[in-house]
């Protein structure tokens, strides 16, 4: 079955980056985009950007641009997602979440990750 | 980007309850939309995409429909698992966006 296996909790101090990961399972990860999207605490869904694993080709929203770096390593089916220069609103709970790299279903996210609370403070 | 709204943001029901949630997007998004449940500490799940089409897995209780801007969700007899946050997201035009979710509350 598929899975999406993120890191752990993570504590930052404000100007510090952070590196979430998620390890896909259960299917081809190749065949799949992964794209990241974040919760505030109690807020809604808000999706910062995506890589085509099989290419490495990403495509970040653009209030993240210049922060968001996504990369993944094939050999271990893992994506990650690295933010910069983290600021007290960047404390979220950050999802990975598949889609299939099929042109107009591209960005339905059908399988999501565990989350992964990343809590900016000094 | 396309704004995504919902309506109501929050909605108490009954077991047993049928209940409809409305989204509304602000340009026409043709039928490319989908909808998640999500439960406090939970990921989102995903139910519905393509406007009606039920995801594998997901019970045939839930059912969508709509086009263009006007969408709904609804859920015939609700169980005590159905109370959650649903939210809507249109993946039409880039970036993708979400509605700021409906929390369906037990009566």
């Amino acid at each position: 079955q598929v899975q999406l296996v993120q890191s752990g909790a993570e504590v930052k101090k404000p100007g510090a980056s952070v590196k979430v990961s998620c390890k896909a399972s259960g299917y081809t990860f190749t065949g799949y985009y992964m794209h990241w999207v974040r919760q505030a605490p109690g807020q809604g869904l808000e999706w910062m950007g995506r890589i085509n694993p099989n290419s490495g080709g990403t495509n970040y929203a653009q209030k993240f641009q210049g922060r968001v770096t996504m990369t993944r390593d094939t050999s271990i089916s893992t994506a990650y997602m690295e933010l910069s220069r983290l600021r007290s609103d960047d404390t979220a709970v950050y999802y990975c979440a598949r889609a299939p790299l099929t042109l107009l279903l591209e960005f339905f996210f059908d399988y999501w990750g565990q989350g992964t609370l990343v809590t900016v403070s000094s | 980007d396309i704004q995504m709204t919902q309506s109501p943001s929050s909605l108490s029901a009954s077991v047993g309850d049928r209940v409809t949630i409305t989204c509304r997007a602000s340009q026409g998004i043709s039928n490319y939309l989908a909808w998640f449940q999500q439960k406090p500490g939970k990921a989102p799940k995903s139910l519905i995409y393509a406007a009606s089409s039920l995801q594998s897995g997901v019970p045939s209780k839930f059912s969508g429909s709509g086009s263009g801007t006007d969408f709904t969700l609804t859920i015939s007899s609700l169980q005590p698992e159905d109370f959650a946050t649903y939210y809507c997201q249109q993946y039409n035009s880039y970036p993708p966006t979400f509605g700021q979710g409906t929390r369906l509350e037990i009566k």
